[in-house]
């Protein structure tokens, strides 16, 4: 696609169950990234893939959060036993190369609401 | 472990002026700096990206510097618009993560 394509754009749910967020990277980009933002923050960075595995997770809050990229293309962030401090926007990038020259891209973000 | 900075918080200029948003970070050690705009209840659109190498990148009517030593960008908006509303925020790379500022509100009041 043109674009970092991510859905569902809104999600609500209730607290304890279970979410899935997608993501559909610009086409050839080998680099994808899931950030969070909070109502008035900057995002937060939370995991970065190279082609399909997982080259850090430092930013994964905790063990309720799960990421994958089986093809190397299109990402599904989980999460389980949602809580209402879950609730941000998520947001996926993705860039051509990684390193320094590489530009990231954004999708419109993924807003969840755990209630 | 990196911080960085944005001042102001929210500027509001008429429309015409030109206008000057800062960044600041703790850690020089850094691959690039991306500025970005976000409307509000959007994604993230690139604006900006400097090269830990380079000093200045310019698009239109944007020009955004960097100074790395001293842990400084700007970002010039010339002649401002009332599309140009939007939070702008500043973002250091570095090993394949991103650090944001919590960005600054600007409005342009036409």
């Amino acid at each position: 696609g043109a674009g970092v394509s991510q859905t569902p754009s809104n999600k609500v749910t209730e607290k304890g169950k279970y979410v899935e967020l997608r993501c559909d990277p610009i086409s050839g980009h080998t680099a994808l990234y899931w950030y969070r933002q909070s109502l008035g923050q900057g995002p937060e960075f939370l995991i970065y893939f190279q082609g399909t595995g997982a080259a850090d997770d430092s930013g994964l809050p905790n063990d309720r959060f799960f990421a994958v990229r089986p093809e190397g293309s299109v990402s599904t962030l989980k999460i389980q036993r949602t809580e209402r401090g879950d609730s941000a926007v998520y947001l996926c990038a993705s860039s051509l190369i990684q390193g320094g020259t590489g530009e990231l891209f954004f999708g419109e973000g993924s807003r969840l609401t755990v209630l | 472990k990196q911080e960085v900075t944005q001042i102001p918080a929210a500027l509001s200029v008429p429309e015409g002026e030109n206008l000057v948003l800062n960044c600041s970070f703790t850690d020089s050690a850094i691959y690039n700096l991306q500025w970005f705009r976000q409307d509000p209840g959007k994604g993230l659109t690139s604006l900006l990206l400097i090269q830990s190498s380079q000093r200045e990148q310019t698009s239109g009517r944007l020009n955004a510097s960097l100074d790395k030593s001293s842990g400084r960008s700007t970002l010039y908006i010339a002649a401002s618009q009332p599309g140009d509303s939007a939070t702008y925020l500043c973002a250091v790379k570095r090993n394949e993560k991103l650090t944001f500022g919590t960005g600054t509100r600007l409005t342009i009041i036409p």
